[in-house]
């Protein structure tokens, strides 16, 4: 069981948005920065945001993230296939680790 | 470019010990808190251990702590991860990981290694 809390799926279809979402407490999301990370099957995690909304370079535009309170979201525009993936969002605790939510499967229709 | 590679995966028997290592490049090592991070087999990925930029403070997931030692080496740009009384548990794929030092706290993973096997099996 994950401290940060994700939906196991998400899909869309090509030029759709998707949006993933990722609850944690206080300890967690509420006092720390947000990251998101996409899996390709097969490979490593990669950086696709940090600080909450900041995209490092080569991450397209179609990518932003958002935190309000507890909660954190990453939201994917004009979708593409190659965005097909597993999304993670992560964040320190104040108790000194680090939390990852459990994972959602984007499948592109 | 940054890389991170790490090695000492393997399989080993159950209460057996295994240490990791992860070679580190294009960066100054010294100046970066690290991370290892496993992802067992078909699940998600499991946060393991950090160490400061200088190797005095570490801090440990509650499933590895008191097994678990993270360490460093600056002076040959290497990061550790000794791990004793191995369980099954423990079978994953472990990321060696930098921390990003664009803020002076709170900040976590920007890059990662390619990750090394480890599987606990009798």
């Amino acid at each position: 069981q994950s401290v940060l809390t994700q939906p196991p799926s998400a899909s869309g279809t090509p030029g759709q948005t998707v949006s993933i979402s990722c609850s944690g407490g206080n300890s967690n999301i509420g006092n720390n920065y947000v990251y998101w990370y996409q899996q390709v099957p097969g490979t490593a995690p990669n950086l696709l945001i940090y600080m909450n909304d900041q995209r490092p370079s080569g991450v397209p535009d179609r990518f932003s993230g958002s935190k309000s309170g507890t909660s954190a979201s990453l939201a994917i525009t004009g979708l593409r296939s190659e965005d097909e993936a597993e999304y993670y969002c992560a964040a320190w605790d104040d108790r000194l680790t680090v939390v990852f939510g459990g994972g959602t499967k984007l499948t592109v229709l | 470019q940054v890389q991170l590679v790490e090695s000492g995966g393997g399989v080993v028997q159950p209460g057996r010990s295994l240490r990791l290592s992860c070679a580190t490049s294009g960066f100054t090592f010294s100046r970066y808190s690290m991370h290892w991070v496993r992802q067992a087999p078909g699940k998600g990925l499991e946060w393991v251990a950090v160490i400061s930029y200088d190797g005095v403070n570490k801090f440990y997931a509650d499933s590895v702590k008191g097994r678990f030692t993270i360490s460093r080496d600056n002076s040959k740009n290497t990061l550790f991860l000794q791990m004793n009384n191995l369980r099954a548990e423990d079978t994953a794929l472990f990321y060696c990981a930098r921390e990003s030092n664009l803020a002076p706290a709170g900040t976590l993973i920007d890059h990662w290694g390619q990750g090394t096997l480890v599987t606990v099996s009798s």
